[in-house]
């Protein structure tokens, strides 16, 4: 079964606590990506990998780190993790033009 | 670049009666376009796809309508069904890089089915 998995599903943490969201999918896609999701924003793209070792910054990378040493994984990192962090994260992974979403991380910082 | 909106942010609707929801794009150049749903919980699942070169496409109740003179998507359900109740929003994207494709998002429409 096609399939982007998050962990940790949930995770509440204390400000400046270095974190990571890790991300895995089983379709051999090229390109993955991070997106936070806030009331009334919209999906927005933090970071995106077009493959293995190749980052770019999406619409709101501040504040997040990511990489992606092999295809199957590409995890977020908050280096120093501020309340203004506190959202729903999704990972996603496509082909040209279809894109599967994993479930979603739901991160609150105090 | 790409700016997107939808014109209502919650929708009622009778259960069988047919829902419209509707999404605003401003970048003409922008060639696909997607529906997505989400439930309460859930990541986003792909609903229906259209791309510039079609005006309408249809799917297993679905139907997706593209405007391109007014820069405006919609999506309509047939006979709406309770599991249809969900957040829809629509992402627009411009011609693909390689395999990337870089998409913008609408903020959604909760559509809730009334009994």
């Amino acid at each position: 079964e096609a399939q982007v998995t998050q962990n940790p599903r949930y995770l509440i943490t204390v400000t400046g606590k270095k974190l990571t969201v890790t991300c895995s999918q089983n379709m051999n896609h090229e390109y993955m990506s991070w997106y936070r999701q806030d009331p009334g924003l919209g999906l927005r793209q933090i970071y995106y990998s077009m493959n293995v070792e190749v980052t770019d910054k999406g619409d709101v990378p501040e504040g997040y780190k990511v990489s992606r040493k092999e295809k199957r994984n590409f995890p977020l990192i908050l280096e120093s993790p501020s309340p203004n962090q506190t959202s729903l994260y999704f990972c996603a992974s496509r082909s040209v033009y279809e894109q599967y979403f994993g479930p979603g991380t739901r991160l609150t910082v105090t | 670049g790409e700016s997107v909106g939808l014109h209502l942010p919650t929708l009622s609707v009778q259960e069988g009666d047919n829902s419209i929801i509707n999404c605003a794009y401003s970048n003409s150049a922008s060639d696909y376009f997607i529906w997505y749903k989400q439930e309460s919980g859930k990541g986003p699942q792909f609903i229906i796809d259209i791309r510039s070169n079609m005006d309408k496409r249809q799917g297993q109740r679905v139907t997706v309508l593209l405007n391109k003179t007014v820069k405006h998507l919609s999506l309509q359900i047939a006979a709406t069904q309770p599991g249809d109740s969900a957040v829809y929003f629509c992402a627009v994207g411009g011609r693909p890089s390689g395999s990337a494709r870089q998409l913008t998002f609408g903020s959604g429409t909760q559509l809730t089915v009334l009994p």
